[in-house]
């Protein structure tokens, strides 16, 4: 089926630094997602993105995230400065349209010291 | 809010031998809820095991089951017989068919063992 890459799969940084987790599509989707779980937790909404801008996001969606998908390359989730609660994996999802099925990628481990 | 609860932490099964996951949810926000089985085999993303939109639907998918209960509010994963290729982690998501955007809820997910 359709595939979702994300890079790197795994990321260390220190507190405070700035990290960019980067997610390829599936190539003619137009909505995307990203999802955060922490250890033990179950995965939980973050933010979605449609026609260049952000649809809706959830409170876990600090001011210290952003997101972009520049000149249609890939969709990125930006944490600047990071903070150690900011340890998860992160998913990327994305649809052809709003209410069509998700498809995921395999996550990057975020760990936040 | 919403939720989803399932069947917590590991579920150990045979191989042949039935199998059943348990899920409920919540919401006091979605009219039309729609529900969702994914699955992550080791090493792999997620990927959509099966979906039902419509109350009192089943939904089938590799020899998995799942009816969408609107009075129970449950959507039990099912498979009478296991093989040893089914062991992965399984999550039960509740979707919002009727609200101007959409994202998923997701349960914690239940690794599921098959052993030969």
């Amino acid at each position: 089926g359709p595939k979702v890459l994300q890079i790197p799969s795994h990321q260390i940084i220190d507190m405070g630094q700035m990290v960019t987790l980067n997610c390829d599509p599936v190539s003619n989707h137009l909505y995307f997602y990203w999802y955060k779980q922490i250890l033990g937790q179950q995965m939980e909404f973050l933010v979605n993105f449609y026609n260049g801008k952000v649809m809706e996001k959830s409170k876990l969606f600090k001011d210290q995230f952003s997101v972009e998908r520049p000149d249609g390359s890939y969709f990125t989730l930006k944490i600047q400065p990071t903070a150690l609660e900011d340890s998860a994996v992160y998913f990327c999802a994305s649809s052809l349209v709003k209410q069509d099925t998700q498809y995921f990628g395999p996550g990057t481990r975020l760990l936040v010291l | 809010g919403d939720s989803v609860t399932q069947t917590e932490g590991q579920v150990t099964v045979s191989e042949s031998k039935s199998l059943i996951i348990n899920c409920t949810y919540s919401t006091t926000s979605i009219a039309y809820p729609n529900l969702f089985w994914y699955v992550r085999y080791p090493g792999e993303g997620l990927q959509l095991l099966l979906k039902v939109i419509t109350a009192g639907q089943k939904g089938s998918s590799r020899g998995f089951e799942a009816t969408y209960n609107k009075e129970t509010t449950s959507f039990h994963l099912q498979k009478a017989s296991v093989q040893e290729s089914d062991s992965a982690v399984y999550y039960c998501a509740l979707g919002d068919s009727g609200g101007s955007n959409y994202k998923l809820t997701f349960g914690k997910g239940t690794l599921l063992t098959v052993t030969p």
